[in-house]
């Protein structure tokens, strides 16, 4: 059973402040990484992707991915409230009959307070 | 921006009956999904399809069935209802030859009174 682990939270951050979102999973093989944004009663919308070992920057966030370890997490700097959602890490299987499917973390909820 | 439809988007109806959750894209995708996903719980897969043609169950054993006659089009059905069934069903796509991300419908919310 492949496993993506988050930590549900809540994590509470003041506004402009750092926060740092962190996943592991248990697929050794897993090349895709994938982090989206779903606010309450909404679909998942895609906010990041990372391939490769190290950071991927696209403006307030950055992706963090450490292939090593299995571990990737998301940094969202200079956080708004508009920020507060629950945070999705998503791990694209490794390949065989499954590739292409992705599992999901149980998400871990942001709250950015003013 | 996606362009996945699902309708309806919101549904009550009754245990016993039939309805068919309907998801079209038109990316000319090949591949299509469906995720399961209760109120503040985790996004489980139910089943997916690579082409017309073609599904596999998910992850989570589930009662509905689908099918997937068009690219475009890959309905899910439940034959009788139960409020087992109750439960946010979202359906996504991704296109095998552009780095296979996923991207979601808005979703169709299912209570089964």
């Amino acid at each position: 059973q492949k496993e993506v682990e988050q930590n549900s939270g809540p994590l509470s951050v003041p506004e402009g402040a750092i926060a740092s979102l962190n996943c592991t999973y248990s697929d050794r093989g897993s090349q895709s990484f994938f982090w989206y944004r779903q606010y309450s009663g909404k679909s998942p919308e895609l906010i990041m992707s990372i391939y490769s070992n190290g950071d991927k920057e696209d403006g307030r966030f950055t992706a963090q991915l450490n292939k090593a370890s299995q571990y990737v997490s998301l940094l969202i700097r200079d956080s708004q409230p508009s920020d507060s959602a629950t945070y999705l890490c998503a791990v694209r299987d490794a390949g065989g009959t499954s590739y292409g499917k992705l599992t999901f973390g149980q998400g871990t909820i942001l709250t950015v307070h003013p | 921006e996606a362009d996945i439809y699902q309708t309806p988007r919101y549904l009550v109806i009754g245990t016993g009956k039939k309805i068919t959750l309907e998801c079209s894209q038109t990316m000319g995708h090949d591949k299509m999904y469906w995720y399961q996903q209760d109120p503040g719980m985790e996004l489980h897969l139910i089943h997916y399809s690579y082409g017309v043609n073609s599904t596999e169950k998910g992850d989570l054993s589930s009662e509905s069935t689908v099918s997937r006659i068009r690219t475009e089009h890959f309905p899910l059905t439940l034959e009788s209802a139960r409020p087992s069934h109750t439960s946010q069903y979202l359906c996504a796509s991704s296109d095998s030859h552009s780095g296979n991300t996923i991207y979601f419908g808005e979703g169709s919310w299912l209570t089964v009174v």
